[in-house]
Parts: C-alpha cells; structure tokens; sequence
C-alpha cells in the first residue's frame, strides 16, 4: 500500500541519453515535487507542482523537464544526460504547501538512483 | 530565498548520550521548521517539526527549540540508541519561501553501542 512510489528505482545509462522517472501518490495530496540528493546527501528542490499547475521551478537546466497528467503523477524526463546528473531523485508530495498555517510535511518515494557513466 | 545552514555535518556519540543538530536560517519571515531524519538507503521521513510561534516541542526522546531573535533552531535526543544512527535534515519554510522547504546541508549522526 505505498503512498509515493516511483520507477525505476535504478537507472544506468550513457552519457547522452534520454532517461524518465516516474512517480505516483495515493494520498490524495495537491502538491508534488522532485529533490535531488547529490553524492554529499544535500537534498535540493528542483521542481513542485499544486493542481498539476508548476509553481516551483529552480535553477534547473533546460535538459530536465517534470510533467504532471494529473495531481498524482508528476514524471521527471531528462535529456542528454550527463555524468553530473548522477543522483538520488526523490519524489514526494505534501497535502499542503509548507509556510504559513501549514505543515506542508513531505512523504518521500524511495529514491530513484541515478547513475550515468 | 531562504538559506539554513546546520552543524555539525557529522555527530559521533555513545549510546546513551544526548545529540545536539544546530541550523540557521536567514528569512526572519520563515516560519516553518521541521526535521527530517534518513536512514542509510531509504527515504527522508518526519520526526519532529516546530512553528514560529512556539519556543519548544517534545516527543519523548526528541525535542527541537527555535530562537526566533536569533534565528537559530535545534534538534536535540536524549538517550541516543543505535537505532538513531542515520542522517539528520533541518529545513525551513514560509516567508519568501513560502511553499517550499529549503533543507540544511545534514548531519550523519553515530551512535556507538
């Protein structure tokens, strides 16, 4: 009965590829988004989306390109991969935005490892 | 937008002892701080959270205070068991980053049997 799952959860691919990972939640939240944890463990946001509508686009380059068919999917494609995009991407979705009066607390997926030679 | 910083990156201690995680953060309007905690190759998940107009909080073994003034929030365990080993994220919310939690870089806390 998994709240946020994702796939695959390894990836290993050449340089210059295409790649996608997907994620589903059965939470029924509104909210969903992509981190990246890098080598060192530093968790970043990259993407969030509320309503399928993009509300949080970091400094992400061009290659990565999150979609939402529906508020409980939201699927990660990456473009002409390179050896730096090597990663745990992680999945998650909140019934609310964090701030304010919310808690907007984050249930993870397990992490899609990301590994480009 | 919001910057947390957190000390130490890692934590060595022996069972039994208490665990101090220190962050900072730099948007006085943030007013949402929770902790996560990340066992060795599963997922970041919720211990303890805190808002800003509450000094301190406790759940058994865990607490977590926030110095609004200074900008500072803390995580702290008492009677550490090797089960706690894992890593510590602070992170914090609302303000100019509303909507999105910005995470402390985290602490590898070890507990030694």
């Amino acid at each position: 009965d998994t709240a946020v799952s994702q796939t695959p959860k390894y990836l290993v691919t050449q340089m210059g590829n295409d790649k996608s990972i997907k994620c589903e939640q059965n939470l029924g939240h509104d909210t969903m988004y992509w981190y990246k944890q890098d080598s060192k463990k530093f968790l970043k946001i990259m993407f969030s989306y509320n309503n399928k509508e993009l509300i949080i686009n970091e400094t992400v380059p061009n290659r990565f390109s999150p979609k939402s068919p529906d508020k409980a999917h939201l699927n990660l494609h990456i473009n002409s991969l390179e050896l730096g995009d090597s990663a745990v991407y992680f999945c998650a979705s909140s019934q609310r935005l964090a701030g304010g009066g919310n808690t907007g607390e984050l249930f993870f997926g397990e992490g899609s490892r990301l590994t480009v030679l | 937008g919001e910057n947390v910083e957190q000390h130490p990156s890692t934590l060595s201690v022996q069972e039994g002892d208490s665990a101090v995680i220190k962050c900072t953060y730099s948007d006085s309007a943030s007013n949402y701080f929770p902790w996560y905690k990340q066992e060795l190759g599963k997922r970041p998940q919720l211990i303890i959270d805190i808002r800003s107009n509450v000094g301190e909080k406790k759940d058994q073994r865990i607490a977590v205070t926030l110095n609004k003034t200074a900008k500072h929030f803390s995580l702290h365990i008492t009677e550490t068991q090797p089960e706690d080993s894992a890593v510590y994220f602070c992170a914090g919310a609302g303000g100019t980053s509303y909507g999105k939690l910005t995470f402390g870089q985290g602490t590898i806390l070890t507990v030694h049997p």
